[in-house]
């Protein structure tokens, strides 16, 4: 597709429960990114990818959280045992090259997930 | 570490009206200087940036100039429309990937 794409759109998840979040880059981007979004808040930096390997993964809140990029395109950010405090907008992004060098991030239009 | 701190909204104006919306960051080096916009029910996209000192970012009569000195990158709008109302978020990028301020909510009333 033209954009960055994501999938659940909206996800309601018990708490406890397991989940796991896609993101379909732009075709090409050697970029992803992961960002949390709380409401009124600004996105959160949360891990980033160059190719498979994660190259800064500072921003994961903890262990529930992990994310996998197994082919360099397509990732799945995953949250164990889900708390009511994870409920947010996931946004993923994606740029040709490093975002730090000045490339143009893209973003998704988010996987709202809620956790009651 | 890097941090971008903008003014708190929501910021109401009449059409036609001026706007600037302030931001300040905080980096180590040189970063990049963005603005991100988000439409009701829209992802976030990116409105314009400046990669360098005195730079200025242009885009939909939007305008951005990077200024070093004062550590500043304030958006500014000489007429507002209706259709500009959305979250607008001031962010920069150095050697770490984006860092974003809380945004700013503009109501444009006609």
């Amino acid at each position: 597709g033209a954009g960055v794409s994501q999938t659940p759109s909206n996800k309601v998840t018990e708490k406890g429960k397991y989940v796991e979040l896609r993101c379909d880059p732009i075709s090409g981007h050697t970029a992803l990114y992961w960002y949390r979004q709380s409401l009124g808040q600004g996105p959160e930096f949360l891990i980033y990818f160059q190719g498979t390997g994660a190259a800064d993964d500072s921003g994961l809140p903890n262990d529930r959280f992990f994310a996998v990029r197994p082919e360099g395109s397509v990732s799945t950010l995953k949250i164990q045992r889900t708390e009511r405090g994870d409920s947010a907008v996931y946004l993923c992004a994606s740029s040709l090259g490093p975002g730090g060098s000045g490339n143009t991030i893209y973003f998704g239009e988010g996987s709202w997930l809620t956790v009651v | 570490g890097n941090s971008v701190t903008q003014m708190e909204g929501p910021v109401t104006l009449s059409e036609e009206a001026f706007l600037t919306i302030n931001c300040t960051y905080t980096a180590t080096g040189y970063p990049s200087l963005f603005w991100y916009v988000q439409y009701p029910g829209e992802g976030l996209q990116l409105l314009l940036k400046a990669t360098k000192a005195d730079d200025k970012g242009s885009n939909k009569g939007f305008e951005a100039t990077y200024r070093k000195e004062t550590t500043s990158f304030h958006l500014e709008k000489g007429s507002v429309q209706v259709s500009d109302s959305a979250v607008y978020f001031c962010a920069l990028s150095g050697n770490t990937p984006l860092v974003f301020g809380k945004g700013t909510r503009l109501s444009v009333i006609a």
